[in-house]
């Protein structure tokens, strides 16, 4: 089945930093959406996008509709240790959602 | 509140033995789907539902079942599992229109099939 290449794979940074990562598809969606996992847990939406080069934000998170329909990224700003976690992105048409890898972000206090 | 529920949340068992996760929503959802997870694979889709009597197949249906007879369960079934069924399942839940309903996503079913 069709993958979306998210990357890095996983990340380790310090407190306080900024992180960035992407998804990249070889398909156009209609939707790009941004999960985030906590240990144990299910994925928790965090951003969703739903026009081609939408930037939204919320809270430290900033994420952006790729103008392709193709891609899209999420940036963390100001890292703090609760943004641990596993994060997904996903590409929705219609009601086929499609996961990234995800990303494994690590925070060093 | 506004749930996916998803039971059990562990789940060891033995090859051939037949078992059953069950799913259950609260927010008049139509659309339900499970998906498994598996390291450095991300989330793929097993089965979806759009309605009551309504499922399709996902991106891995082998060796699973679905059915939907009520609007709030949507149960999967493993008949015969076997050691590649080892994994975390999630259910999710939206309602069916469109672009504006994201997925909303149970706590998880941690399966080993020994």
């Amino acid at each position: 089945g069709q993958q979306l290449n998210q990357s890095p794979q996983s990340m380790f940074i310090q407190e306080g930093e900024d992180v960035s990562m992407n998804c990249t598809s070889s398909s156009i969606f209609n939707t790009w959406l941004w999960y985030k996992q906590d240990p144990g847990e299910g994925p928790v939406l965090l951003i969703a996008l739903y026009k081609a080069g939408e930037l939204t934000s919320n809270g430290r998170l900033t994420a952006q509709f790729g103008i392709t329909r193709k891609d899209s990224f999420l940036n963390i700003s100001a890292s703090i240790p609760s943004d641990v976690g596993i994060y997904f992105c996903a590409g929705q048409r219609a009601q086929k959602l499609v996961f990234g890898q995800g990303t494994r972000l690590t925070i060093n206090p | 509140e506004a749930q996916v529920t998803q039971n059990p949340r562990y789940l060891i068992t033995v090859t051939g033995k037949k078992l059953t996760v069950t799913c259950s929503q609260n927010m008049n959802h139509e659309y339900m789907s499970w998906y498994r997870q598996d390291p450095g694979l991300g989330l793929r889709q097993i089965y979806y539902s759009m309605n009551v009597e309504v499922t399709d197949k996902g991106d891995v249906p082998e060796g699973y079942k679905v059915s939907r007879k009520e609007k709030r369960n949507f149960p999967l079934i493993l008949e015969s599992p076997s050691p590649n069924q080892t994994s975390l399942y999630f259910c999710a839940s939206s309602f069916l229109t469109g672009l504006n309903s994201p997925l909303h996503f149970g706590n998880g079913t941690r399966l080993t099939v020994t």
